[in-house]
């Protein structure tokens, strides 16, 4: 399978454990965006990466939130302390970066679930 | 006012008929389009995806872009059942995240 994979694909903890999430993107992109769903919404924008560097995150995204991409492979998604709002659907995408916008690739998902 | 706007439905056509989904969106800057198609529970898939004014047809699918009204749609012919889905229309400008609306709900009827 060379698409994006994402693990685990689903994940129950308790209210103010941490929980670390990862991505495998397609193997010769070196774009990888993570973005959090809930139900009704369309995706909103967390963070990407390109090659190993975070370029960009959202205002969104709390001290709570940190995300790796140590080698420019794969990517980590660490939450911590969570809280009941963070229960969503937290997606991983990643493109190739040919100096313009391409196709971005979502894995997927890892389905959170805080109680 | 929302960065990309669509309806969120539901949209509920016969099958056989043609679908069409609408999206705008606001940054004038905004330079590639995208089209994806989510099922319940399943992450988003891309179908389509269009750079430049006009029509794009792949298969049952048309993708029209206007810049000029800010405005991208999604046309989808000979509508089958497995086409019930939410489609999100998603919007890149200078090549950074996309940006998404809230989807539009699709409901094709036997």
């Amino acid at each position: 399978d060379t698409g994006v994979s994402q693990n685990p694909r689903h994940k129950i903890t308790k209210r103010g454990q941490n929980v670390t999430f990862r991505c495998d993107p397609i193997s010769e992109h070196n774009r990888l965006y993570w973005y959090r769903q809930t139900l009704g919404q369309g995706p909103e924008f967390l963070t990407y990466f390109q090659n190993e560097a975070q370029l960009e995150k959202s205002r969104l995204l709390s001290d709570r939130f940190s995300a790796e991409r140590p080698k420019g492979s794969f990517s980590t998604l660490e939450i911590q302390r969570t809280e009941q709002g963070d229960s969503a659907m937290y997606l991983c995408a990643s493109s190739p970066w040919t100096g313009a916008a391409t196709e971005a690739f979502f894995g997927q998902g890892t389905r959170l679930t805080v109680v | 006012q929302k960065e990309v706007e669509q309806n969120s439905g539901p949209l509920s056509v016969p099958e056989g008929a043609i679908a069409s989904l609408n999206c705008t969106y606001s940054d004038r800057g905004s330079q590639s389009f995208f089209w994806y198609r989510q099922y319940s529970g399943k992450s988003p898939e891309l179908i389509m995806s269009i750079y430049s004014n006009g029509d794009k047809e792949d298969g049952r699918f048309t993708a029209q872009l206007n810049k000029a009204s800010q405005y991208v749609s999604l046309l989808i012919r000979d509508s089958q059942p497995s086409d019930s889905a939410t489609y999100l229309c998603a919007v890149n400008n200078a090549g950074n995240m996309l940006t998404f609306g809230g989807g539009t709900r699709l409901m094709v009827k036997p």
